[in-house]
Order: C-alpha cells, then structure tokens, then sequence
C-alpha cells in the first residue's frame, strides 16, 4: 500500500523560502497512474490546491493561478521524492501541508486525491 | 479556472437523517475521467478522505449510504441515514481546485 509522508521546517520567516518534501514508500514515483500534488489548509479555514506535477519520462506541472509566481514542484526520482518551493512567505502562507497522489488512470479513483499524507504544519513567523 | 461553490455551509441535522451536500461548478466541467468531481471527507486533525470520485464512484472501504451524482455544473453528495462518525466537514474537488466545505454538524 502506498504511503505518503512530508518532511521539512515547521517555522519559516517571513520573506523567506518554504521547501517541503514528499517521501512515497510502497510505491514509485515513476508509477504512470498518478501525478502528485500538494494541498494547504490555514487554521480553521478550507483545503486550496496548491499544484500538482505529472512524471512520465519528463514533467509537466500544473499550478494554482494565484501562486503561480510564488511556487515550483519538482521530483527526485532517484529518492522517489517531490518538492514544493514558496518563495516569499508572509504569514497568510502559515497552514498545514499536506501532499497526495493524484490518480490518471482507470486503474485506480480518476480525478481524485486518493492517498494523502499526515500533513505537517509549517508557520511563517520571525 | 473553474469555481467550486458548496451550499449549505452548514448543515445540522440528527443522526439517522438524510444530508444532502451541493457543489456547482463556476462552467460547465467536460466528462472526461480527470475533470468529473470528487468528494472528501475531513475530521479534525485528519487528513482528508476520498470518499467519492468520477461524480458517482465509490472510493474503496466507503459505506453504501455515501453517494454522489451530477454532471456539467452540479454535483450531489448524499448521506442516506447519518451515522455518529458521518459528523464531519466535507469537500468536493475537481482536478486541482477544492470547493469551501460543507460542515454535517449535530443538531
């Protein structure tokens, strides 16, 4: 069964970088069913997409519009792993992190997040 | 970029009632197995759970009472007959965006 766990700073500064790693165990990152993505949620507030990235030989990414500048996903394969970059954090950016897989094929729930991590939360403060 | 909106915000019923959750799509989403909606399901301190995919499909390990329907713009989760745990906030999605949440609260 494939796991999802993210790793990273649990405080940031403001102005600063936010970098987050997803570690998936019982599975691969090569696996052509899934791209992966990660989502936020503020304290008390709704889930917001953050992106998601598609690995098949090359990537392709796919952001939300409204952190477009401010965001890059990327994949170590060699780890079976995937980052997430925001540049420029101001404490509107402090949530809970959460990575998951997003599943592109008939062989598992199309269209959905179907596996996610624990989530970690991370706080943009000085 | 579509718009997921969900109504009610809120909603209080009893255990054994009958919810029933709406999201509508800002347009018209196109049927293909990526862009139909699903619906999660979130309790405090918890990840989100799948609960629904393809707008209709069951995720595995979901009780029979959950179930979705819709197509083009409005999308429908029903809860059958509310168990103590169904008490929770729930999401619809579509490929990357979420809408706001619905919270199933006791009444």
């Amino acid at each position: 069964q494939q796991q999802l766990q993210e790793s990273g700073p649990g405080l940031v500064k403001p102005s600063e970088t936010l970098s987050l790693t997803c570690t998936i165990s019982g599975g691969s990152i090569k696996n052509s069913f899934y791209y992966w993505g990660w989502i936020r949620q503020p304290p008390g507030k709704g889930l917001e997409w953050i992106g998601t990235i598609s690995y098949s030989g090359s990537t392709s990414t796919y952001y939300n519009p409204s952190l477009n500048s401010r965001v890059t996903i990327s994949v170590d394969t060699s780890k079976d792993q995937f980052s997430l970059k925001l540049t420029s954090v101001t404490a509107a950016d402090t949530a809970v992190y959460y990575c998951a897989s997003f599943c592109s094929s008939s062989r598992c729930p199309a269209g959905a997040f179907d596996i996610w991590g624990q989530g970690t939360l991370v706080t943009v403060s000085s | 970029e579509i718009v997921l909106t969900q109504s009610p915000g809120t909603l209080s019923l009893s255990p054994g009632e009958r919810a029933t959750l709406s999201c509508r799509a800002s347009q018209s989403i196109r049927s293909s197995d990526l862009a139909l909606v699903s619906w999660y399901q979130q309790k405090p301190g918890q990840a989100p759970r799948l609960l629904i995919y393809g707008a209709s499909n069951r995720a595995s390990g979901i009780p029979d009472r959950f179930s979705g329907s819709g197509s083009g713009t409005d999308f429908t989760l029903t809860i059958s007959r509310l168990e103590p745990e169904d008490f929770a906030v729930y999401y619809c999605q579509q490929y990357g965006p979420f809408g706001q949440g619905t919270k199933v609260e006791i009444k």
